[in-house]
């Protein structure tokens, strides 16, 4: 199964509100981050967060990370059309061969 | 621009062909991974190299393969070719060896007819 889970699968908002999107996991990573998608584009990084933080600031992005219950959220202030997209976590686990692994995204909507 | 060239952009072939995709890294990156994304599957990690080297394996089947060069750019074959392995391809590549920021290219469409 997929180490990051985001929850919602899709979010529908009126531009201007907060979109607030969550993301959990099942084992010790070493750090977690957060990927944007276009339709049909690459992926494009977000932000990242190491497993000794709790709240990372990025412009209009607030990332929190809680290891003890294993789940991160992000935070999208005064969302905008051009924010809609796909939004990916992903964890790097623990481990010597550890590979990067993305949840199954969260499609974001925002109606202008 | 994330400084990630892969190409063709788009690819559209029949079952049982063989095809190769074409990525090459950031400037200063050593580390290539190979990915396919399809509705049902979502996004997985098919493998990494690093500087040459096989680092990670992922869900690749062994009707694929991938190399890196020695100029760093790395290129996925894909034999056999099934209907099922229409999907978007993306290549992505980092700095070191570990799973640390990665940027995407702007991938691959390969259609199977």
């Amino acid at each position: 199964s997929q180490q990051g889970e985001e929850d919602p699968q899709a979010l529908s908002i009126q531009e201007g509100e907060n979109a607030t999107m969550n993301c959990s996991y099942k084992t010790s990573i070493n750090n977690l981050q957060w990927y944007r998608q276009n339709s049909g584009r690459g992926l494009v990084h977000l932000i990242l967060i190491r497993s000794n933080e709790r709240e990372k600031h990025s412009g209009r992005l607030r990332v929190t990370l809680d290891t003890s219950k294993k789940s991160s959220s992000l935070l999208i202030t005064a969302s905008r059309a051009a924010d809609t997209a796909s939004y990916f976590c992903a964890t790097d686990a623990t481990g010597a061969n550890s590979k990067l692994t993305f949840g199954k995204g969260i499609t974001l909507s925002v109606r202008p | 621009d994330s400084g990630v060239t892969q190409t063709p952009k788009h690819l559209i072939t029949a079952t049982g062909q063989r095809v190769t995709l074409r990525c090459s890294p950031r400037s200063g990156d050593l580390s290539v991974y190979w990915y396919q994304q399809s509705l049902d599957q979502g996004l997985q990690f098919l493998i990494q190299y690093y500087n040459g080297e096989e680092r990670a394996k992922g869900n690749i089947l062994e009707r694929f393969s991938a190399q890196q060069f020695p100029d760093l750019h790395s290129e996925l074959n894909l034999s056999s070719l099934e209907l099922g392995d229409s999907a978007l391809y993306f290549c992505a590549s980092s700095v070191g060896a570990r799973q640390n920021i990665q940027y995407f290219g702007a991938g691959t469409r390969l259609s199977v007819l």
